[in-house]
């Protein structure tokens, strides 16, 4: 059980597209997800937290307008990286924390595979 | 601040060795602990947790860890090293109940000598 899943697992896109990332709860109803971003050789970085159906609270330095987080139902979010540079390039790694009846520790977070982004 | 800190960032270990990976916390009561496994290009896989109760905790792939309030430490341990346990392991820490944030480590990476 608590299998999240993240896609697509890469994507190279041109500069000034946007990006949409869909991380998955695929055996649990995660009512909290959470966006994480790694750089080469570096730890997680959080993002922005989300909880299902109220807006993103996003982390310091992290523009909410360039990186839109939707949670629209207890199984997905999306990330959306818009107008992508090549300053945006980097590992993009999702969480998902089970609620109550789920039988899922609340406090524990369920990583995604991660997508890799290049932007060109 | 609350913080979580591996202080070794590069380990080498022959395969059958044991090996130990150190993690200290900072928080003000006692947190919420886990291990987390990183293989090159993938995800975060859940080693172990540490919420309360027995301080030695066993985990996935033959991983247990022990917290020490005493020592503010959370260190991992196997008894006998595989190959294909080169990863980047984070300790990761979280406030306690009711909250979500997790404070990584900067993450130590294993490399295992056949």
């Amino acid at each position: 059980g608590a299998v999240v899943s993240q896609h697509p697992s890469w994507v190279i896109c041109k500069s000034g597209t946007s990006v949409k990332i869909e991380c998955r709860s695929l055996d649990f109803q995660a009512t909290t997800m959470f966006w994480y971003r790694q750089f080469p050789k570096q730890s997680l970085m959080l993002m922005a937290t989300s909880n299902e159906g109220s807006k993103a609270t996003y982390e310091q330095g992290v523009e909410k307008d360039k990186f839109l987080i939707n949670h629209a139902s207890l199984t997905l979010s999306t990330l959306t990286v818009t107008s992508a540079h090549p300053e945006d390039s980097s590992f993009y790694i999702c969480s998902a924390s089970g609620g109550g009846g789920t039988g899922l520790l609340q406090e524990t977070q369920y990583f995604g595979p991660g997508t890799r982004l290049l932007v060109l | 601040a609350q913080s979580v800190t591996q202080p070794d960032i590069h380990i080498t270990v022959s395969e059958g060795a044991s090996l130990e990976l150190r993690c200290n916390y900072s928080y003000g009561a006692t947190p919420y602990l886990f291990w987390y496994v990183q293989s090159p290009g993938q995800g975060l896989q859940l080693l172990l947790k540490y919420f309360s109760g027995d301080t030695l905790v066993q985990g996935i792939k033959g991983f247990e860890a022990e917290f020490k309030r005493s020592q503010s430490s959370f260190n991992l341990r196997k008894p006998s090293v595989h190959w294909s346990d080169a990863a980047e392991y984070f300790c990761d820490g979280q406030r306690g109940a009711g909250s979500y944030q997790l404070t990584f480590g900067k993450g130590t990476k294993l490399s295992v000598i056949p």
